[in-house]
């Protein structure tokens, strides 16, 4: 069973506007948390992760929110730009493994 | 959900040795599989694309000798790093397509750690 889940497979958003991803787990062991981009023919680039010890990791537009009650976590990106356009995985990282969601595609209208 | 296994989660071997990777989707059949393996900073380097029944097709600067894919039937996928150096110690995800041959929806595996010593 995916022990890591992105609901939505794909989400448009206007430029200028704010970009939410989502994220859902279910292993509460996890302690560590990744979201990677990925652009067509090209292998995921790491984008910015978050430690279970803390609720809020920020990097320029980018900002990624834990809900360790909730199991979830999210990522929003504002303003967005059409070079957002890609699909977006998140990760949690167990004892040996790192457990990837099914991705969102992102696309950003101009 | 589809779900990608991989086999052994981690190894550790000596230098010289082979080590052989198992990717498994276990409820789908993937024409298409891709090798991983992270680097530092954490992003994930395309190795080769694996294709059931023929040749795999191997990125810039991956040595096919070294690196041996075998996609021998539509759920398994199999990666032997020969003769292991300590250069080689990285974690190796793999991923598989799922749906039609164009399709981008990956399943990732949950990666295996390899250390050689």
């Amino acid at each position: 069973d995916q022990q890591v889940k992105q609901n939505s497979p794909s989400l448009s958003v206007q430029e200028g506007r704010i970009s939410i991803l989502n994220c859902d787990y279910t292993n509460s062991m996890f302690d560590y948390f990744l979201w990677y981009k990925k652009y067509p023919a090209e292998g995921p680039t790491f984008l910015i992760s978050i430690s279970s010890i803390k609720d809020k990791n920020e990097d320029g537009r980018f900002t990624v929110f834990l809900n360790k009650s909730a199991k979830h976590l999210s990522l929003h990106i504002v303003p967005s730009q059409p070079g957002d356009s890609a699909v977006y995985f998140c990760a949690a990282k167990g004892a040996n493994n790192l457990f990837f969601g099914t991705g969102t595609r992102l696309t950003v209208i101009p | 959900g589809a779900v990608v296994s991989q086999h052994p989660s981690w190894v550790i071997c000596k230098s010289g040795t082979s080590v052989k990777i198992e990717c498994r989707s276990l409820d789908f059949q993937a024409t298409t599989m891709f090798w991983y393996r992270q680097f530092p900073k954490q992003s994930l380097m395309l190795m080769a694309t694996s294709n059931e029944g023929s040749k795999a097709t191997y990125e810039q600067g991956v040595e096919k000798d070294k690196f041996l894919i075998n996609h021998a039937s539509l759920t398994l996928s199999t990666l032997t790093v020969t003769s292991a150096h300590p250069e080689d110690s990285s974690f190796y995800i793999c991923s598989a397509l799922s749906g039609t041959s164009g399709s981008d929806e990956q399943f990732f595996g949950p990666g295996t750690r390899l250390t050689v010593l």
